[in-house]
């Protein structure tokens, strides 16, 4: 069974409409991890929490946004979608430091 | 910024060899270290990790080494198999990023019978 599960699997927006990526999980862990992959590329660390803690990487563009209304929820919010953030979104949750992290199997975004 | 990285971005072997993978790191305050395999169009998939406080680790088929000295990590599949064909990212934390989880670039690993 599925343990972090990303919703949709594909996803398709328009230039500058807004949109939500969504995860959740059944395996009640503290961190969640939002990442961004492009093609070829290593998934790049977008933010994560830490419990409601929420640890914003330097280099993450304000456009994008998330909320964890509790444990087992998290969205990612683009709130104005350029050609440049297609890319494949992955969520992934851990349950603390020095384990490893859970992936789900992402979310790819088109924009169009 | 520091991260981690891999020495080659391409791999190809026999079924049926050993495979090594390498990744060198630059942030010598890195206490964890994980190897993910990443198929097409999905998710990581954990294989295996190591603590900073060992050199090294094994798993089915698999064995991890860590030399903190010249700050190099190593992925060993034994009788690389077809299935064994993958993306293979190295990703470490550190303790100044707390529960942060940094992947560094891949290599792709191509499996041939």
């Amino acid at each position: 069974d599925a343990m972090v599960i990303q919703n949709p699997r594909y996803q398709v927006t328009q230039f500058g409409k807004p949109v939500t990526l969504s995860c959740s999980q059944t395996l009640n862990h503290n961190v969640m991890y939002w990442y961004q992959q492009k093609s070829s590329q290593a998934p790049k660390l977008l933010f994560h929490y830490y419990d409601k803690d929420f640890n914003n990487e330097a280099d993450t563009p304000d456009n994008f946004q998330s909320r964890r209304p509790n444990t087992s929820f998290c969205f990612l919010d683009i709130r104005s979608p350029g050609l440049g953030d297609a890319a494949m979104y992955l969520c992934a949750t851990g349950a603390g430091r020095l384990v490893e992290a859970f992936f789900g199997q992402g979310t790819r975004l088109t924009v169009v | 910024g520091e991260s981690v990285g891999l020495h080659l971005p391409t791999l190809s072997v026999q079924e049926g060899d050993n495979s090594i993978i390498n990744c060198a790191y630059s942030n010598s305050a890195s206490d964890y270290f994980i190897w993910y395999k990443q198929e097409s169009g999905k998710g990581p998939q954990f294989i295996i990790d190591i603590r900073s406080n060992m050199d090294k680790r094994q798993g089915q088929r698999v064995t991890v080494l860590l030399n903190k000295t010249v700050k190099h990590l190593s992925l060993q599949i034994a009788a690389t198999q077809p299935g064994d064909s993958a993306v293979y990212f190295c990703a470490e934390t550190y303790n100044q990023a707390g529960t942060a989880l940094i992947f560094g670039k891949g290599t792709t690993l191509s499996v041939s019978s």
